[in-house]
């Protein structure tokens, strides 16, 4: 177990719908990152947050946003989804901004099926 | 742009083994660290081991060792006494400088199956 809590494990939704996955951090960890996993483009890097501020961008789609709270717990919302979508989200959270050895833990993943 | 390739879909060892993984990089960055994880059958991405550009020793961390040639750009995984339970998929992920910060840029994936 990471310590790194990701919600819900699984997630079944239609196309055209909005659904928010929430991200918990390992205790002390000040950056999440979400990534996507699919079998035609692997794992994708979306975005990092640090210490509620966006730190990075990746490819992530307009359709898409994230946000972390003064918790510093974290959402990524997808909207307007597409068949395309369905995937395995990641979030990952470390102690720092991401650099030097600065390691990223893996929660278990959210997996969406948009039908 | 960082780009990391592993070139092995799949790979086969015998139960108490040593198997080597392959992974090799691109980047124009001189700071960079190199990652391998581990994505057993249930889905979890589980650290195994780091390895930072201006390392001079190879990493280890248990039966895990990093096999870094840097002049080559690899970054090979080396696991020891192979057991049933290493079965699972491994990656190799790169974090490059400048503003990439925490980004990390992930090969495909080798599938590695230990027969008992």
């Amino acid at each position: 177990d990471s310590g790194v809590t990701q919600t819900p494990k699984h997630l079944i939704t239609a196309t055209g719908q909005r659904v928010t996955l929430r991200c918990s951090p390992r205790s002390g960890d000040l950056s999440v990152y979400w990534y996507q996993q699919s079998l035609d483009q692997g794992l994708q890097f979306l975005i990092q947050y640090y210490n509620g501020e966006e730190r990075a961008k990746g490819n992530i789609l307009e359709r898409f946003s994230a946000q972390q709270f003064p918790d510093l717990h974290s959402e990524l919302n997808l909207s307007s989804l597409e068949l395309g979508d369905s995937a395995l989200y990641f979030c990952a959270s470390s102690v720092e901004g991401g650099m030097g050895t600065d390691t990223q833990y893996f929660g278990p993943g959210t997996r969406l099926t948009v039908l | 742009a960082q780009k990391i390739t592993q070139t092995q879909p799949g790979m086969f060892v015998q139960e108490k083994e040593a198997v080597t993984l392959d992974c090799t990089y691109d980047t124009s960055d001189p700071s960079y660290g190199l990652f391998w994880y581990k994505q057993p059958s249930s889905g979890e991405m589980i650290f195994l081991i780091y390895q930072g550009s201006y390392d001079q020793q190879n990493a280890t961390e248990g039966r895990y060792s990093l096999n870094f040639q840097k002049a080559r750009k690899s970054a090979n995984l080396v696991i020891s006494a192979s057991q049933l339970g290493d079965s699972a998929m491994y990656f190799c992920a790169m974090r490059a400088g400048g503003t990439s910060y925490g980004k990390l840029t992930f090969g495909q994936g080798t599938i590695l199956t230990v027969h008992p």
